[in-house]
């Protein structure tokens, strides 16, 4: 079974950083693009970053670029997203979630999220 | 980055067929077989229901279906039931350096 776990979400001051976690589990992860999609609260979901296979293909929204970065650790199983310089706006639940197809566009397997709220 | 344009709301009743149009351009939806559709509850992660612009992922009732004309996308929902009211996303490979662009969402009421 697909599993996708997030963690290290919480309360953070404006301009503070935050790193999530994603950990992986029930498929060779090292196959696969994944991808940090957010949600904040009563609103839709915003695409905010994705990796290819191997690590060496990255991407971002314009609203994050220079300011976050994904990386994974393919030994681990893990997939991270290291937040800085955090404004209010970036107040979302945060999804891990699994690529597929042509440069892993969609989504097949989501995680529950991890809240982030940046506040002072 | 623009989202893909989704209308805000649908609504039909039990029984009735809807559908939910995402509106993008030549560099996304209208460029590339590559829609996705996702079905999300209140406080729940989304789930995957179509991809590919035509293609049902296993479990998911033959009565979602997709298609594409031109720029637009649509999402049709046939024989409605109560458990199909939910929020609806699309979602496209796009040529623009994200790659990734979502629409903003449908609320469906099943009346």
């Amino acid at each position: 079974e697909v599993q996708l776990v997030e963690s290290g979400g919480g309360l953070v001051q404006p301009g503070g950083s935050l790193r999530l976690s994603c950990e992986a589990s029930g498929f060779t992860f090292s196959n696969y693009w994944m991808h940090w999609v957010r949600q904040a609260p009563g609103k839709g979901l915003v695409w905010v970053s994705r990796m290819n296979s191997d690590g060496s293909s990255t991407t971002y929204a314009d609203s994050v670029k220079g300011r976050f970065t994904i990386s994974r650790d393919n030994a681990k199983n893990a997939l991270y997203l290291q937040m800085n310089s955090l404004r209010a706006e970036d107040t979302a639940v945060y999804y891990c979630a699994r690529g597929r197809s042509y440069a892993g566009y969609y989504i097949d397997y989501w995680g529950q999220g991890t809240l982030v709220t940046v506040s002072s | 980055q623009s989202a893909l344009t989704q209308p805000a709301s649908v609504s039909a009743s039990p029984g009735q067929s809807i559908t939910i149009s995402c509106t993008g351009t030549s560099s996304d939806v209208g460029g590339y077989n590559y829609v996705s559709w996702y079905q999300q509850y209140p406080g729940k992660a989304p789930k995957l229901m179509i991809y590919d612009v035509i293609n049902r992922p296993s479990g998911v009732s033959n009565r979602f279906s997709g298609s594409k004309s031109g720029n637009t996308a649509s999402l049709t929902i046939s024989g409605l039931q109560a458990e199909d009211e939910a929020d609806y996303y699309c979602s496209s490979y796009t040529s623009s350096t994200t790659n990734v662009v979502f629409g903003g969402g449908t609320k469906l009421t099943v009346l």
